[in-house]
């Protein structure tokens, strides 16, 4: 089965802007996860989203959000990108309590 | 709030030795606890996890941990390290019952195995 895709790869983006990045869940996977990696900080849990609906947050200010469709595939939103949000945001999607993670989308900030 | 301790940034082992990287979580409550491991250019990989049950549980490659309710502690295994095992290892918890929720992770314990 194919694995958890995200999207894009990698992109760089100035101090301020906004920013989209993109988890499409393995087939039959209904809940979707967002972790950051950021440099010194280690894998830090944002966001969980299951049958569409937002069931828990981590430590994050409100401008990280996101949303699942009716496909379960997931965006999530950076909204005044700062300095400190340059990291590595991993999804990962869930069967039976196991979290399957993609390869990740590399964002820099600058 | 939960917390993972992995007490080892980083190991470097010879092939054929013996292996056990240390976790210990804090947390009041049940928990489920997993090892994931990332290979040098590759994405997170469960190698193994602990719901209930018989507290030593088998992974992929030959790995295993043991679940120490008493000292908070999943500790991973492997009695002969090759070469492959090179990686870094995360050792992660969330809290049973409460449906899948986020993991909390280790920073991670960056292993090095020497030929």
């Amino acid at each position: 089965e194919a694995g958890v895709t995200q999207s894009p790869t990698h992109l760089i983006k100035t101090r301020g802007q906004q920013v989209t990045l993109r988890c499409s869940p393995i087939s039959g996977h209904t809940s979707v996860y967002w972790y950051q990696q950021a440099l010194g900080l280690g894998l830090q849990f944002l966001l969980w989203y299951d049958e569409g609906e937002e069931r828990n947050r981590g430590n994050f200010p409100p401008r990280f959000s996101g949303r699942q469709f009716p496909n379960y595939s997931s965006e999530l939103n950076v909204n005044a990108l700062e300095l400190e949000d340059s990291a590595l945001y991993l999804c990962a999607s869930s069967r039976a309590g196991e979290q399957y993670f993609g390869p990740g989308t590399r964002l820099t900030v600058t | 709030a939960q917390s993972v301790s992995q007490h080892n940034h980083h190991v470097i082992l010879s092939e054929a030795a013996s292996l056990e990287l240390g976790c210990n979580y804090s947390y009041g409550g049940t928990v489920n606890l997993f090892w994931y491991v990332q290979y040098p250019g590759q994405h997170l990989q469960l190698l193994l996890k602990y719901f209930s049950g018989d507290p030593l549980v088998k992974g992929i490659k030959g790995f295993e941990a043991e679940f120490i309710k008493s000292k908070f502690s999943f500790n991973l295994r492997k009695p002969s390290v090759q070469w492959s095992d090179t990686a870094e290892y995360f050792c992660a918890v969330n809290e049973a019952g409460g449906g899948a929720d986020g993991l909390t992770f280790g920073k991670g314990t960056h292993l090095i195995i020497q030929p």
